[in-house]
């Protein structure tokens, strides 16, 4: 079954300190590893998207990697900022043969950013 | 209109009545998707559509009708809602290029009492 972990569930840290969240999955044929940050009471917004040959990729204060040979991905925050309280969802995308979104979702990791 | 519209943004309801949650996009994008989103279980998909006049259940589809006459409208029906269905609901589009980006409404908050 296609599964996607992620850690850790929720984290607090200092205003302009970095955090890194993780996520591992088991989707296979693997697609491609998105990146998704929810600010409370909005949707998800799609912050980076990995593909099998892509290591790593930056997004302004956000670097994901992605290790396709573990099957894990992180997210990399650097210099926190206020603004970066949310929850950040990963999704991996397999290639499906049926009709369905071919998408395995983590439940989120929830950061809070503290001044 | 930019993007993915739902209406309501919140309702509350009484067990057995009927409820539809509107979803409106401009983006001309062919696929669209619901979902409802608990505390602890995270996304989940309840009925999703590849293009006008097609539909599919996804994991979690009791209880839910959807219907797709045109491109730009997925409504989700709640035929006789239960307190189960209690829930964030996000409707989302699909862009085909750059690896299938979802592009999420801002979701409609629904309490069945």
């Amino acid at each position: 079954k296609n599964q996607v972990e992620q850690s850790p569930q929720s984290l607090i840290i200092l205003e302009g300190k970095n955090c890194t969240l993780q996520c591992n999955y088991t989707v296979s044929p693997f697609s491609n590893l998105r990146w998704y940050k929810q600010d409370t009471g909005r949707g998800p917004v799609s912050l980076t998207i990995m593909t099998f040959s892509e290591n790593t990729k930056s997004n302004g204060r956000y670097t994901a990697t992605l290790d396709a040979d573990t099957k894990q991905s992180s997210l990399h925050i650097t210099a926190s900022q206020l603004s970066d309280s949310a929850s950040y969802i990963c999704v991996v995308r397999g290639y499906s043969g049926g009709g369905a979104d071919g998408l395995t979702f983590g439940k989120g990791t929830h950061l809070i950013i503290q001044p | 209109i930019a993007g993915i519209t739902q209406a309501p943004t919140s309702q509350i309801l009484a067990a057995g009545r009927r409820m539809t949650l509107r979803c409106t996009q401009d983006m001309r994008h062919n696929a669209m998707y619901w979902y409802r989103q608990d505390l602890g279980l995270g996304l989940r998909l309840i009925h999703y559509s590849n293009t006008a006049g097609t539909t599919g259940k996804g994991e979690v589809p009791d209880g839910y009708s959807v219907s797709r006459a045109n491109t730009d409208d997925f409504p989700l029906t709640l035929a006789s809602a239960v307190p189960s269905q209690t829930s964030v609901y996000f409707c989302a589009s699909k862009r085909e290029r750059e690896g299938g980006e979802l592009f999420f409404g801002e979701g409609s908050r629904l309490t069945v009492l």
